[in-house]
């Protein structure tokens, strides 16, 4: 089983500003089957990126997600009031289909 | 609009039984792969199972292997999850959700339900 690694646990940042969320694999992601969704508190996840950087459909290009192999990244590059919210990482090249254990984003 | 809809969730004691129900709009549910992912109270995601779109491979996680059962009928675009021999750590929120793409166990999530929430207790 791939074991996905998120950090940080919690990232404080302020709207407007950038933020970078990692996720660290205990393997290699074969074909970079790797995607990051995003929870609001209620609600269910919604997929930002897959293919460890192709944008889903409607996502705006304010996401983007980098990386291959072990280390992946999603960048916001501006926080909105919506993206103050929990990011959790995908592998989906090998089952079970494992997710990270989570970075919550929180306004500074 | 693309939506799934879970509904069976609730309360059973420890030992007991449960079939979760997901139905399907607005899409050709029967070429997509369709799966269970399941978020204990506070806790992050996990997966649960998965199933081909025709129904004839099914996968599962180690922690509900044995005691869980996916299926679905593409004549009435439902998704089902059995599950058995219920523990207290399989509460939680219980999503349906689609497979992106038809390239079965190989694709990321781009549909979910809003959840039904199951509770073990005695």
């Amino acid at each position: 089983e791939i074991v996905l690694t998120q950090s940080p646990g919690t990232l404080s940042v302020s709207p407007g500003e950038r933020a970078t969320l990692s996720c660290r694999a205990s393997q290699s992601v074969s074909s970079r089957y790797l995607a990051w969704y995003r929870q609001k508190p209620g609600q269910a996840p919604r997929l930002l990126i897959y293919d460890a950087s192709r944008r889903a459909t409607g996502i705006p290009d304010r996401f983007s997600g980098s990386g291959s192999r072990t280390d992946f990244t999603l960048t916001i590059s501006r926080l909105e009031p919506e993206d103050f919210a929990v990011y959790y990482c995908q592998q989906y090249g090998s089952s079970p289909r494992t997710f990270g254990q989570g970075t919550k984003v929180e306004i500074k | 609009e693309v939506q799934l809809l879970e509904s069976g969730g609730g309360l059973v004691q420890p030992g007991g039984s449960l079939r979760l129900s997901c139905t399907a709009s607005g899409f050709t549910f029967r070429i997509y792969g369709m799966n269970w992912v399941r978020q204990a109270p506070g806790k992050g995601l996990e997966w649960v199972s998965g199933i081909s779109g025709g129904g004839r491979t099914t996968d599962y996680a180690d922690s509900v292997k044995g005691r869980v059962t996916i299926s679905r009928d593409n004549s009435k675009n439902t998704l089902f999850l059995q599950l058995n021999s219920l523990r207290a750590d399989d509460t939680g929120v219980y999503y349906c959700a689609k497979d992106l793409g038809t390239s079965w166990n190989e694709e990321s999530f781009d549909v979910w339900g809003q959840g039904t929430m199951v509770t073990v207790s005695s």
